[in-house]
Order: C-alpha cells, then sequence, then structure tokens
C-alpha cells in the first residue's frame, strides 16, 4: 500500500520563477492538504484540496496556488518566487476533508525541498 | 484562531531515561491534538492523536500523552529513551469546526546521547 508521494524531492529555482510540486494522496484517499516548513519552523497550513476544490486557504498570498485531479492527485504552484519561499513543501493526504468530525489521520508525504537562491 | 506552544527548543536526554515534551494550546473549544515525529530528511509521522474519551492516549513507538483541559496541555512522554528517538517533535491542534487546517508548534528536538 503506497503512502503519500512526493516529487520533485529537491529543487533549486532562481527568485522570479515558477514552480510546481506534485503529490499523489495514500491509496484510497481523496483530500490533500500542503503545508509549508521553514528551516526551524513547524509546518505551516497553505490550502487543502477535496472533490478538486479549494476548501480553505491559510496566510498565504496568491502567488500560491493549487490543482487537484480527477486521480485526486494534486498539485502545489507558486509564481514570482522569493527568497522567502525557500522551505519543505509537505504535503497530506486523508480519507474526507479534514475537519471537525473526521477523525481520520492525515498521512504526510516525505516533502519537497525548494531552494530559491 | 487555535495555536500551539512548545516551550523547549531542545531537550538532551540519555538513553534510557525518560523524556517528557511540553505542548500548550490555545483553543475556545474541544481541540483535536497529535503528535508528530520528523527524522531528518523525512516527512512528518504520527505518533499518537487525541479526540476524546480518555485523557491519556497510548501511541506508537512507547510515547504516551495527557490530556489536561485545565492546563490547556497535551504533554508528550515516554518511560524510557532509545537512541532511535531522536528528531524533531511537533505538537499539532485542529478544531471541531469547518476549519480544516492542522496548527503547528514550531517543534522540539530531541537529543539522545549514549
Amino acid at each position: 500500500d503506497a503512502g503519500v508521494t512526493q516529487s520533485p524531492t529537491h529543487l533549486i529555482k532562481t527568485r522570479g520563477q515558477q514552480v510546481t510540486l506534485r503529490c499523489s494522496p495514500k491509496s484510497g484517499h481523496d483530500t490533500v492538504s500542503w503545508y509549508q516548513q521553514a528551516l526551524g519552523q513547524g509546518p505551516q497550513f497553505i490550502f487543502q484540496y477535496y472533490e478538486e476544490e479549494e476548501r480553505q486557504r491559510g496566510n498565504f498570498p496568491d502567488r500560491f496556488s493549487g490543482h487537484q485531479f480527477p486521480n485526486y492527485s494534486s498539485e502545489l504552484n507558486v509564481n514570482a518566487l522569493l527568497l522567502g519561499d525557500s522551505a519543505l513543501y509537505l504535503c497530506a493526504s486523508s480519507l474526507g476533508p479534514w475537519a471537525g468530525g473526521n477523525t481520520d489521520t492525515q498521512y504526510f508525504g516525505p516533502g519537497t525541498r525548494l531552494t530559491v537562491l | 484562531a487555535q495555536s500551539v506552544t512548545q516551550p523547549d527548543i531542545h531537550i538532551t536526554v540519555s538513553e534510557g531515561a525518560s523524556l517528557e515534551l511540553r505542548c500548550n494550546y490555545s483553543y475556545g473549544a474541544t481541540p483535536y491534538l497529535f503528535w508528530y515525529v520528523q527524522s531528518p530528511g523525512q516527512g512528518l509521522q504520527l505518533l499518537l492523536k487525541y479526540f476524546s474519551g480518555d485523557t491519556l492516549v497510548q501511541g506508537i513507538k512507547g510515547f504516551e500523552a495527557e490530556f489536561k483541559r485545565s492546563q490547556s496541555s497535551f504533554n508528550l512522554r515516554k518511560p524510557s529513551v532509545h537512541w532511535s528517538d531522536a528528531a524533531e517533535y511537533f505538537c499539532a491542534v485542529g478544531a471541531l469546526s469547518n476549519d480544516y487546517k492542522l496548527s503547528f508548534g514550531a517543534g522540539t528536538t530531541v537529543t539522545v546521547r549514549a
């Protein structure tokens, strides 16, 4: 049973460029959340996708956008990269939107390490 | 909005000794509480979670945590630490509402000395 997978593992970009990160949820899961983890910090919620729609967004600018495909996989896009976007980007999946009443566990992938020069 | 505080940035413990990691949360309603562990270069692995019921929760790898509503705390404990427990530990809180996110603390790094 495959867990949450993310690609690529590492990525180096320069300021102003655009990047796309990919996530495949755990088998049987239909909901994907994205988190940004800066060095020495805890993960910060970016947004969550369920039924191909963005369900909630954290405090991130519109430069951060996403998409969910019919097979439940998801992409995170970041435009106009800034040095401060350098971080580990984590994808988490669950069965159903992770909200009150859902006692399911979110499973996290290994992350994509993005470095912006 | 919910928030989590982990007062200890770094803890060093001897192998075989007990470990306690502190977590305090701020949330006006019933929280969902979690402890995750992250080894270097790895993603997050769930150790245990609390939703309701018994306030002492058992998790994987011999960890347990106790929910104390009066103190807004959810401290993680392990009676005897192994060298493989060296990692970063994150406490997180979720809300019983339409809020879909988990809010994480800044983490506690655990070093295990022989």
